[in-house]
């Protein structure tokens, strides 16, 4: 079955960086799209990052462009997000979900808290 | 970019139908999908594409869309139904993915 499991979150001082990973299983994963999603404490979900199947295509929320990196390791089968110059606003918990063709997010992970705190 | 609107919060009561919306100018020319989150757990998806369902979703979910508005209709409203749903959609001019704000459905 379907599994996306996330890691590496943690409480970090503003300005400092972080990466985060999200192992996959259950599928191929080098044929999918993947995506991160945050959700702040008590607040809706916003839409983080997109990666292509192939790494080729990789694109950002304005709130997090120029700060954040998605990648992929398709030897792996893990997908990452670098979040460098961490702020307040970045406290969420964040989700990797696998992309369904048509635009939506078939798969999520149970997501891995990231907290902004001096 | 796109802002869709939801209403914060919805109330049935058990057995009757839910229709919770998602307004946008032009949101029946987009794909809309549709999903669930209880408190503690990652969203699931119970529609997509408008009107369909992934396997596993019961046939109580059903939605539309069309003109300034999409629906997602819960019939026969049960507890377990009681959590947050968004709706989203992509956009397309940037390869973004737009969420809307979300609707808490309460079971009375």
């Amino acid at each position: 079955q379907v599994q996306l499991v996330e890691s590496g979150g943690g409480v970090v001082q503003p300005g400092r960086s972080l990466r985060l990973s999200c192992a996959a299983s259950g599928f191929t994963f080098r044929t999918y799209h993947m995506h991160w999603v945050r959700q702040a404490p008590g607040k809706g979900l916003e839409w983080v990052s997109f990666i292509s199947y192939d790494g080729s295509d990789k694109y950002y929320a304005d709130s997090v462009k120029g700060r954040f990196t998605i990648s992929r390791d398709t030897s792996k089968s893990t997908l990452y997000l670098q979040i460098n110059s961490l702020r307040a606003e970045d406290t969420a918990l964040y989700y990797c979900a696998r992309d369904r063709a048509g635009g939506s997010f078939d798969y999520w992970g149970q997501g891995t808290l990231v907290t902004v705190s001096s | 970019s796109y802002v869709l609107t939801q209403p914060p919060s919805v109330s049935v009561a058990p057995g009757n139908t839910a229709r919770l919306t998602c307004g946008e100018d032009n949101i029946g020319g987009k794909n809309v999908h549709w999903y669930q989150q209880k408190p503690g757990q990652a969203p699931v998806l119970v529609i997509y594409s408008d009107t369909d369902r992934p396997p596993g979703i019961p046939e109580r979910f059903s939605g539309s869309n069309s003109g300034t508005t999409a629906s997602l209709t819960i019939s026969g409203v049960e507890a377990g139904d009681e959590a947050d749903y968004y709706c989203q959609v992509s956009d397309s001019s940037r390869d973004h993915r737009v969420f809307g704000g979300g609707t808490k459905l309460t079971v009375l």
